[in-house]
C-alpha cells in the first residue's frame, strides 16, 4: 500500500537536544497528522494541521503544514527520555475518501 | 470517556483457525476504521464505517476478511482461514462527526500471530 516517506528513519540523541524530522508526499493533502507510537501500543495523537503553512504547538512539540502541501515537518525541542518511540505523519486527501496515508515512521532514541 | 477500546489484545492462532476483533469506538464517534501495521511500517487502511453503513474498503481486505458494525457502535473483524501473512497489528480508530476534523484516534491494538 501507499505509505509515504519519511526522514529521518531514525535518530539516537542525547536528553535535551532538539530533534526535526518530516515527511513528503508525491500528492497534496489537505489534512496533516502526526502520532507518536510506543511498542505494543496504538499510535497517539500529537498534532493536526489544516491550512498549508500552518504552524501548530502542543508543548514541546511544533509541527509545520508545508506550504505545497506535499510535505510536513515536525519539531520536538529539548528532548526528555519519555519522547523515546516512533513518530508517524499522516496525510489525508479529504473528499470522498476517508483514510489517513501513514509514512514510514521515524524512530527516536533519548540517551539520558 | 475511556477512549477507543479492542479485545483482545493479542491473538495466537493456528493458520486455517478464524479470528474475530471487537473494537469499542469512543462513545460519541459515529465514524470507525480499521487499519492493520505490519513490523517496521505504519499503519494501512483497511475499511471505514459511518454509523452502521460500510462506505470504503481496501483492496487489502481480501475476501477472507469481514467487517461490521451492526448497530453503529462495536465494530469486529473477522479473519476466515487465517494465513501466516495475516499476522500483524490490527488497529482500529475513530472520529467524530464534525465536517472539517479528520483526527482520528487509535485503540491499543491487537496483535494477530499466526503459527
Amino acid at each position: 500500500g501507499q505509505q509515504l516517506n519519511q526522514s529521518p528513519q531514525s535518530m539516537f540523541i542525547q536528553e535535551g537536544e532538539d530533534v526535526s524530522m518530516n515527511c513528503t508526499s508525491s500528492s497534496i493533502f489537505n489534512t496533516w497528522l502526526w502520532y507518536k507510537q510506543d511498542p505494543g501500543e496504538g499510535p497517539v495523537l500529537l498534532i493536526a494541521l489544516y491550512k498549508a503553512g500552518e504552524l501548530t504547538s502542543n508543548g514541546r512539540l511544533t509541527a509545520q503544514f508545508g506550504i505545497t502541501r506535499k510535505d510536513s515537518f515536525l519539531n520536538i525541542s529539548a528532548s526528555i527520555p519519555s519522547d523515546v518511540g516512533i513518530y508517524f505523519c499522516a496525510g489525508h486527501y479529504g473528499g470522498a475518501t476517508n483514510k489517513l496515508i501513514f509514512g514510514t515512521g521515524t524512530l527516536l532514541a533519548v540517551q539520558p | 470517556d475511556t477512549g477507543v477500546s479492542q479485545d483482545p489484545r493479542h491473538k495466537i492462532t493456528k493458520r486455517g483457525q478464524n479470528v474475530t476483533f471487537r473494537c469499542d469506538p469512543i462513545s460519541e464517534h459515529n465514524r470507525l476504521y480499521w487499519y492493520r501495521q505490519t513490523l517496521g511500517q505504519g499503519p494501512e487502511f483497511l475499511t471505514y464505517f459511518q454509523n452502521e453503513a460500510q462506505l470504503e474498503k481496501s483492496r487489502l481486505l481480501s475476501d477472507r476478511f469481514s467487517a461490521e458494525r451492526p448497530k453503529g457502535s462495536f465494530s469486529t473483524l473477522e479473519i476466515q482461514r487465517t494465513e501466516q501473512g495475516d499476522s500483524a497489528m490490527y488497529l482500529c480508530a475513530s472520529r467524530s462527526q464534525g465536517p472539517l476534523t479528520y483526527e482520528q484516534y487509535f485503540g491499543p491494538g491487537t496483535r494477530l500471530t499466526v503459527t
